[in-house]
């Protein structure tokens, strides 16, 4: 039982290029979320997937895009990244409006 | 949207000792509260939670009080041992809605 399993660990991008980060939860939850880490500012949500097909804007989800490729899967996309998106990224899941279960998070630098 | 204040920022006690983190929130419509412990290198765990239904809820060493009237919500952490040295987040939502807003954390340290 892997629980969230989030890839890659590690990611060094220039500014302007694009990746995706991808995420997939074993539980069988229904809501999945991608949050962003930042020193001193807690987790703040990029977006979020009540159920599979919707997906919603969060706090800060300007430079995000995401797709929810089925029930398991919520993968987060920056098309042009910027310095200012370097930050630790996680991937969570839920039942009944309980996060329970985090990945293990993406450290990101863009340069 | 929600406001959610946590102190203090760092918290050192020492081993047995017992650790308080406090949390206050704006938005008098949130009404689940989790806290989470989040270790180096490591995704936040969920440790316990409470809903605006009741006071207090305890689990073995854990417990987390919730005061409505005053917005606020505490974690206690009783007879520390080292391996609870983590950083400790707070967050508050609405049970109608997705957004969880977190604290800042608290980086507490247990001193053997």
């Amino acid at each position: 039982n892997a629980g969230v399993t989030q890839t890659p660990k590690f990611q060094v991008l220039k500014t302007g290029q694009s990746m995706t980060l991808q995420c997939a939860q074993d539980m069988n939850h229904n809501s999945m979320y991608w949050y962003r880490q930042d020193p001193g500012m807690g987790l703040r949500l990029i977006y979020y997937s009540a159920s599979e097909g919707t997906t919603d804007k969060g706090e800060v989800p300007n430079g995000y895009n995401v797709s929810r490729l089925n029930k398991r899967e919520f993968s987060l996309r920056l098309e042009s990244a910027a310095p200012s998106q370097t930050s630790v990224y996680f991937c969570a899941s839920s039942e009944a409006l309980r996060v329970t279960a985090f990945g293990s998070g993406t450290r990101l630098t863009v340069v | 949207g929600e406001n959610v204040e946590q102190h203090p920022s760092t918290l050192s006690v020492q081993e047995g000792d017992s650790a308080v983190i406090k949390c206050t929130y704006s938005d008098s419509a949130s009404n689940y509260f989790p806290w989470y412990k989040q270790e180096l290198g490591k995704g936040p765990q969920l440790i316990i939670d409470i809903r605006s239904n009741v006071g207090e809820k305890k689990d073995q060493r854990i417990a987390v009080t919730l005061n409505k009237t005053a917005k606020h919500f505490s974690l206690h952490i009783t007879e520390t041992q080292p391996e609870d040295s983590a950083v400790y987040f707070c967050a508050a939502s609405i049970n109608t809605g997705n957004q969880f807003y977190f604290g800042t954390g608290t980086s507490l340290t247990v001193i053997p």
